[in-house]
């Protein structure tokens, strides 16, 4: 069956400009989470959505980290005026109950 | 930042070789979790452990939820080439605690 997917896979963006990020979950998954890994970390958490409820955005590293899940299956992730240490790769999850899936990511590269 | 710590950071394995890795918080976990990245991919879970003590298999892998609940060790049996990878340890700090806190990973290289 398909899993999580995400687009894009790959975006370079000049320093400044507006991203968005988006993630399709496992059909009929509840729960969907974003990271954000830094080269040679593990996922750090960004969000948590059930559903189309943002229930947690405690994760978010600033005012410029946007995300939405407004029909409560593909959510976005929307940076501002991205910065250089925005660059990473976001992981996107889903889960049903407990297991969490991830998709593969999208490298974020910001010049 | 991580709040667990897995060791080593990283190692090198000869083909039917034994490997062993671990991870340690200072902090109590509810579940502990080992998941493989390969690159270029997102986390795929190997193991999930949910009580203190538990000794858990998946083929050739074992995992251990430490009896203090701040440790977790992964051994992977007879490797082979395609066990190379990062592998993470993550953990819910409360039963009610739905996003995963990660380690910073072991990378396992094949040594030529």
């Amino acid at each position: 069956g398909a899993g999580v997917s995400q687009s894009p896979r790959y975006k370079v963006a000049k320093r400044g400009q507006d991203v968005a990020l988006r993630c399709d979950p496992i059909s009929g998954h509840v729960s969907l989470f974003w990271y954000q890994q830094a080269l040679g970390q593990g996922p750090e958490f960004l969000t948590y959505f059930q559903n189309e409820a943002q229930l947690d955005k405690s994760g978010l590293p600033s005012d410029r980290f946007f995300a939405e899940r407004p029909e409560g299956s593909v959510s976005t992730l929307k940076i501002q005026r991205t910065q250089q240490e925005d660059s990473a790769v976001y992981l996107c999850a889903s889960s049903l109950i407990e297991t969490q899936y991830f998709g593969p990511g999208t490298r974020l590269l910001v010049l | 930042g991580q709040q667990l710590n897995q060791s080593p950071q990283s190692m090198f394995i000869q083909e039917g070789e034994d490997v062993s890795m671990n991870c340690t918080s200072s902090s109590i976990f509810n579940t502990w979790l080992w998941y493989k990245q390969d690159p270029g991919e997102g986390p795929v879970l190997l193991i999930a452990l949910y009580k203190a003590g538990e000794l858990t298999s998946n083929g050739r892998l074992t995992a251990q939820f430490g009896i203090t609940r701040k440790d977790s060790f992964l051994n992977i049996s007879a490797s082979i080439p395609s066990d190379v990878g990062i592998y993470f340890c993550a953990g819910h700090l409360t039963s009610n605690d739905y996003k995963l806190s990660f380690g910073a990973g072991t990378t396992v290289t094949v040594r030529a």
